[in-house]
């Protein structure tokens, strides 16, 4: 598996800002994702973050509203932009090793 | 659309007692991974099941795949409370893309 790590942990933002969420993994990955999580639902993949390739969207998320970047193949943020409270989520990265993905630890968000 | 279907939603048992957890999925694909969820947590990596047929077990969990029927099951063997938690399917339906969808989830509690 990898350690992969998540900043910050949590947040409390107030509407209409932008959050920046890091995530960190201690060792090259090719394949990145993001996904949300609403309290108490399932998981819902935002985006692939490929190293040197634009990420790819899945429907309903469009790159304006959840900006990323890979800039090399340890590191990856997600911008919420102008964020509502039906941001309020939990967002998650994960990395593709051996085939299979593994998660960080999530980053709890509220907008207020 | 495809959708990945879990039953039970909600599952309370006894300790010592079997059951079976439901993933039923509505798309070809021959690759399905379960994940466990405690409350608060991230998701830890249980089972990938790569090929019809495919049976691995972990403890007192065990996993299937019928890609046929398209349907993996997890089944608890004399539960204990350790086993407390949210248990996830994912689906790849494209394969090679590694992009999943997740179930629905089985919140499973034991009590002692």
């Amino acid at each position: 598996s990898a350690v992969i790590s998540q900043k910050p942990s949590r947040d409390i933002c107030q509407r209409g800002t932008s959050l920046t969420i890091q995530c960190q993994v201690d060792s090259q990955v090719t394949m990145m994702f993001w996904y949300r999580q609403q309290p108490g639902q399932s998981l819902t993949l935002i985006a692939t973050a490929n190293q040197g390739s634009e990420a790819t969207y899945e429907s309903g998320f469009v790159i304006d509203k959840f900006p990323i970047s890979r800039p090399n193949l340890t590191f990856s943020t997600l911008t919420v932009s102008n964020m509502s409270p039906e941001d309020s989520s939990i967002y998650l990265c994960s990395v593709l090793l051996q085939e299979t993905q593994y998660f960080g630890p999530g980053t709890r968000l509220l907008v207020l | 659309e495809l959708k990945v279907e879990q039953n039970p939603l909600f599952l309370s048992m006894q300790e010592g007692k079997n059951y079976t957890i439901y993933c039923n999925y509505s798309t070809t694909s021959d690759r399905l991974y379960w994940y466990r969820q405690d409350p608060g947590k991230s998701l830890e990596s249980l089972f990938v099941l790569l090929s019809n047929g495919a049976v691995k077990q972990e403890g007192r969990l065990m996993a299937s795949l019928d890609t046929k029927a398209r349907l993996s099951t997890l089944h608890i063997t004399a539960a204990v409370h350790d086993l407390s938690a949210t248990y996830f399917c994912a689906v790849e339906p494209f394969s090679g893309t590694y992009k999943y969808i997740f179930g629905t989830g089985t919140r499973l509690k034991v009590l002692a």
